[in-house]
């Protein structure tokens, strides 16, 4: 089944203690990304990779950082974690850059930071 | 800059009743239109688009037109049920030197049987 799939689901961590959300997708995408949602803000982009190898930032990176070292894998590292990041985070593909192509979401993961 | 607005919600309904969720965007190209669906617990899931004006998405019953004249792209159907409770987002895409997706704040449709 072609799918984006996340870990964990639910994650409740410390201040300050790092932690990694993990991406993956089976679609052979080229496109990934990653947003956030907040109550009241609707998504919002932190970053994106448009290919192995090559990230950019989106609208809200400070904080976060990302990788994508395979074409499959695409993790979010919050080096170390704050309250304000406490949010249901979306890893999101796409088959290219480019206007037609939507994107297949990830189920999500909440992150409480305390 | 580009930008997407939804109508607010909730949205309340009966089962068989119509359904509109207006959306209108600003963009300075010629932008690609979408339409997601997040069913609870969920991530959002695409469910139609359109990549030209005049184009007309549709899935499941859903249908949204693109209007360049009125920069909207409203979300109808013609009689929804229980099932369609979900919350719907626009969203754009458009490439302006940097490939980018923006979305909707989301309208939350609630049907009642």
């Amino acid at each position: 089944e072609a799918q984006v799939t996340q870990n964990p689901r639910y994650l409740i961590t410390v201040t300050g203690k790092k932690l990694t959300v993990t991406c993956s997708q089976n679609m052979n995408h080229e496109y990934m990304s990653w947003y956030r949602q907040d109550p009241g803000l609707g998504l919002r982009q932190i970053y994106y990779s448009m290919n192995v190898e090559v990230t950019d930032k989106g609208d809200v990176p400070e904080g976060y950082k990302v990788s994508r070292k395979e074409k499959r894998n695409f993790p979010l590292i919050l080096e170390s974690p704050s309250p304000n990041q406490t949010s249901l985070y979306f890893c999101a593909s796409s088959l290219k850059r480019g206007l037609g192509y939507g994107y297949t979401f990830g189920s999500g993961t909440r992150l409480t930071v305390v | 800059g580009n930008s997407v607005t939804q109508m607010e919600g909730p949205v309340t309904l009966s089962e068989e009743a119509f359904l509109t969720i207006n959306c209108t965007y600003t963009a300075t190209g010629y932008p690609s239109l979408f339409w997601y669906v997040q069913y609870p617990g969920e991530g959002l899931q695409l469910l139609l688009k359109a990549t030209k004006a005049d184009d007309k998405g549709s899935n499941k019953g859903f249908e949204a037109t693109y209007r360049k004249e009125t920069t909207s792209f409203h979300l109808e159907k013609g009689s929804v049920q229980v099932s369609d409770s979900a919350v719907y987002f626009c969203a754009l895409s458009e490439d302006t030197g940097g490939f980018k997706t923006i979305f909707g704040a989301g309208t939350r449709l609630f049907v009642k049987a």
